[in-house]
Formats: structure tokens, C-alpha cells, sequence
């Protein structure tokens, strides 16, 4: 059974202080795994979709890197705008689009 | 551009009434899905559909039944409500190409009593 675990479940940082969220994930073979934004009230936000161990991408103040066990999103100089929670989901090989998620960092950025 | 539109957005029941929720994407996607979101569990496939006239079983199908009678629209139905059903339940849609991200609601809130 595919399985996605995201840490810490909460994160609260102050206006520039750098840090990152983990995704680890466990999969029959790892077809994509994505990144999530969402804020109260709202539906997830797409970001990123990574595809191989080693791939980075970058939006504004957010870098997603992928290894062949874990994801992180590295949030710099993180401002409080960035606050949402952050989700991680995976699709795996004989799975077809369907999405499996973790469930959520919920991240605080204080001024 | 609306992107996916779910209505209702608020709703509350009585146990043993049913419902439809109605879910429509604007962006010609083949595939449409139907998530349920808790507190604690994360976001739980219901049901999918690769297509227009198909559906298919996703996590935790059981109570619910879905139709895609059109290629923009996804409905979903709740024959007899439990107050196990409480959540809040969100529609997605993407292409067929592999890894084509799905594109969300905004969701649906329901209350069963």
C-alpha cells in the first residue's frame, strides 16, 4: 500500500527565517509526486510535480528536491503570506493519475 | 476562467436524507475525481472518472455513487446519509497525460446530523 508522511504536522517560523518540510513516501514505483498549497476554506493550490531523485523546482520562495525516499519543500526568507498548509501527494506505477496525499504541514509565519 | 466549481458549498443534513453534489470544470479535462478531506486522514480518493459515461472505485467508495453524464460534470450522490459522511468534500479534474496535475474546488462542506 502506497503510504505518504509529512513532518512536522506543524511549523511555525518567523517572517525570514528559513526552513523546510518533509514528505517521505513509500511507493511500488514513484511516478510523480507533487506539492500542494492550501489555504482556509480553499481547495489545494498546485506547485510542483517532481519526477526523479535529484529533480528540483523552484517558485518564488519555495524549492521542492526529491530523493528516492523523501521530498522536501525548503521555504527561504519565508513571509507571512506563505502561511497555508502544505501538501504532499504521490502517484505510482500501475496507479494511473490517481493521487495518494499526506496529511499536511500546517505552516505559521509570524511577523 | 472558473477552473472547478463545486456547489453547494455549505450544507447540512439529517441522517438518512440524500444529496447530490455537483462538480463542473470549465478546462475540457477527461479525468474528474472526488476526494473527501478530514481531520487527521488527509484527502481520500471516493471515487474517479476517466471519462464521459465511466466511473470507477477509488479509497472509500462505500455510501456514495457518482455519474458522468457529461464531460464537464461530476456528480456526487449520497443515497442515505450517515454522520460518518461529515467532511468536507472536494472535486479535481487533469488531463489523461501522465502526471498532469489535478486542479481542485474549493469544496463542499457537509454536515450530517
Amino acid at each position: 500500500e502506497d503510504q505518504v508522511t509529512q513532518s512536522p504536522e506543524a511549523l511555525r517560523l518567523q517572517e525570514g527565517e528559513s526552513s523546510s518540510l518533509n514528505c517521505s513516501y513509500t511507493v511500488s514505483g514513484l511516478r510523480g509526486l507533487f506539492w500542494y498549497r492550501q489555504d482556509p476554506g480553499k481547495g489545494p493550490e498546485f506547485l510542483f510535480t517532481l519526477y526523479s531523485a535529484g529533480e528540483e523546482k523552484e517558485k518564488e520562495r519555495l524549492k521542492a528536491t526529491l530523493t528516492k525516499k523523501e521530498s522536501f519543500l525548503h521555504i527561504t526568507a519565508p513571509k507571512p503570506e506563505d502561511s497555508a498548509t502544505y501538501l504532499c501527494a504521490v502517484t505510482a506505477t500501475g496507479g494511473g493519475n490517481k493521487l495518494t496525499f499526506g496529511t499536511g504541514t500546517q505552516l505559521k509565519v509570524e511577523l | 476562467n472558473a477552473g472547478v466549481t463545486q456547489t453547494p458549498k455549505f450544507r447540512v443534513l439529517k441522517t438518512g436524507q440524500s444529496m447530490t453534489l455537483l462538480c463542473a470544470q470549465d478546462m475540457n479535462h477527461e479525468y474528474m475525481y472526488w476526494y473527501r478531506q478530514d481531520p487527521g486522514m488527509g484527502l481520500r480518493l471516493i471515487h474517479y472518472s476517466v471519462g464521459e459515461g465511466t466511473t470507477a472505485k477509488g479509497e472509500v467508495p462505500d455510501g456514495y455513487n457518482v455519474s458522468r453524464l457529461k464531460k464537464q460534470n461530476f456528480l456526487l450522490g449520497l443515497e442515505s446519509a450517515a454522520p460518518s459522511q461529515t467532511s468536507v468534500y472536494f472535486c479535481a479534474s487533469s488531463y489523461v497525460a501522465r502526471n498532469q496535475p489535478q486542479h481542485f474546488g474549493d469544496g463542499t462542506r457537509l454536515s450530517i446530523l
